[in-house]
């Protein structure tokens, strides 16, 4: 089993949709969590940290379930630009003061005139 | 401020080369990652430096990979005798200070291709 999972999509969705990725990481004792966008041969870039309480950046909400280890990125009103990979990004600590970063392979999200 | 910058951008070699990827991270961060991507994947853990010291080299895939940071900001990706299964994008990401909320910033990569 990936640590890290994710749909790898690809989605397709009309301007206007609202759209849910979902992803669940296997390390319990995982710290700290985000989604990072990614566009087409570009780096990653983040998008939102995810907290347990759940948070919100303008259309873009993010909640963190610990107990099923399950992550989720709504977008609401999606827009042309919005058009990227949504990388999954979950951050433990490995010991010896060091912190990795595990990826999933990505959501693909093509957003249609 | 300069972000991460890596160099080069692009390098083809071919099969049983040698070659050295560098990354400059941004100023003052302590805290430096090499990823490896491959088409249609996620970023794959390599090695993480905190200062000087490789803290975590436990994505390296064998012995031809190689990384340095001796002085604490600069850091030098070595790969000894390399194979076409080698070609990927390898990103380096470096951080402020080693936390678990502190964000990752990446450089734009160098595209490694093996001929």
């Amino acid at each position: 089993r990936k640590e890290v999972e994710q749909d790898p999509g690809p989605f397709n969705v009309p301007e206007g949709a609202t759209v849910a990725f979902n992803c669940t990481y296997s390390n319990s004792a995982s710290q700290s969590f985000f989604w990072y966008r990614q566009d087409c041969r570009k780096e990653p870039k983040l998008l939102m940290s995810v907290y347990s309480s759940g948070n919100e950046d303008g259309r873009f909400t993010a909640q963190l379930n610990r107990a099923s280890q399950y992550i989720s990125l709504l977008i609401r009103d999606s827009k042309l630009s919005d058009s990227a990979t949504y990388l999954c990004v979950v951050k433990s600590y490995s010991g010896a003061g060091s912190y990795q970063l595990t990826f999933g392979k990505g959501t693909k999200l093509s957003v249609i005139p | 401020g300069a972000g991460v910058s890596q160099t080069p951008s692009n390098k083809v070699t071919e099969k049983g080369k040698y070659v050295e990827l560098r990354c400059d991270p941004i100023s003052g961060h302590t805290a430096l990652y090499w990823y490896r991507q491959s088409l249609g994947q996620g970023p794959e853990f390599l090695i993480y430096f905190q200062g000087t010291g490789a803290a975590d080299d436990s994505g390296l895939p064998n012995d031809r990979f190689f990384a340095v940071r001796p002085e604490g900001s600069v850091s030098t990706l070595k790969i000894q005798r390399t194979e076409r299964g080698d070609s990927a994008v390898y990103l380096c990401a470096s951080s402020l200070i080693a936390t678990a909320n502190t964000e990752a910033f990446f450089g734009q990569g160098t595209r490694l291709t093996v001929v």
